[in-house]
């Protein structure tokens, strides 16, 4: 049972167009979210997160949108540069849950940006 | 300021082996998780532990696999008696408190 899902698998992108990678999640006591760029052969990279009472989070390039009733979060990269080449991670917590502390991964999203 | 140490980055064992994967947090972290990605897969939580506790355990296989965090020296992630379905990279993150994860390189098990 994926609580976690992203459906898309790869995403190929123009160098400085947008970037939308999307994640959604079933379980509704997730209440904070995280997204990690890992390379190959490297451990993820924390990029950016959103806790639940918010529906934005701005940084650099970067902007994660959060949908509580969709239960839909998706990371905006713009403009799109080759280094985003990666696989995007998207990342749930339930912070009041018994497993607080425990991060369920979606399958990630490969993003190759075309030069 | 180092970030999250692993080692050893690869380790290849016989079925039947052990396989023993270390952790060093980066500096000021207490808390020490331990995650496996098998091919094609996103990573799966295992152990969550600060010093000289286990706080969960939910994700670890009930049998053979064992991890500990001791007052001194790396957090240890240990398996016993590996088979083929345990090769996978292991990964190994540290944080503050509630704070953001922080993950180490990984280490590659490959079990022949």
């Amino acid at each position: 049972d994926q609580q976690v899902k992203q459906n898309s698998p790869s995403l190929s992108v123009q160098e400085g167009r947008i970037s939308i990678l999307n994640c959604d999640y079933t379980n509704s006591m997730f209440d904070y979210f995280l997204w990690y760029k890992k390379y190959p052969a490297e451990g993820p990279t924390f990029l950016i997160s959103i806790s639940s009472i918010k529906d934005k989070n701005e940084d650099g390039r970067f902007t994660v949108f959060l949908n509580k009733s969709a239960k839909h979060l998706s990371l905006h990269i713009v403009p799109s540069q080759p280094g985003d080449s990666a696989v995007y991670f998207c990342a749930a917590r339930a912070s009041s849950s018994g497993s607080a502390r425990q991060l369920t991964f979606g399958s990630g999203t490969q993003l190759t940006v075309l030069p | 300021n180092a970030g999250v140490m692993q080692n050893p980055r690869h380790l290849v064992r016989r079925r039947g082996q052990e396989a023993r994967l270390r952790c060093s947090p980066m500096k000021g972290h207490s808390h020490v998780y331990w995650y496996r990605q098998l091919p094609e897969e996103g990573l799966k939580f295992m152990v969550y532990l600060q010093k000289e506790n286990i706080i969960d355990e939910s994700g670890m296989p009930k049998e053979r696999f064992s991890a500990e965090f001791p007052k001194e020296g790396p957090s240890i992630l240990r398996i016993q008696q590996v088979v083929r379905g345990d090769s996978a990279a292991y990964f190994c993150a540290s944080s503050q408190a509630t704070d953001t994860q922080y993950f180490g390189p990984g280490t590659r098990l490959t079990v022949l």
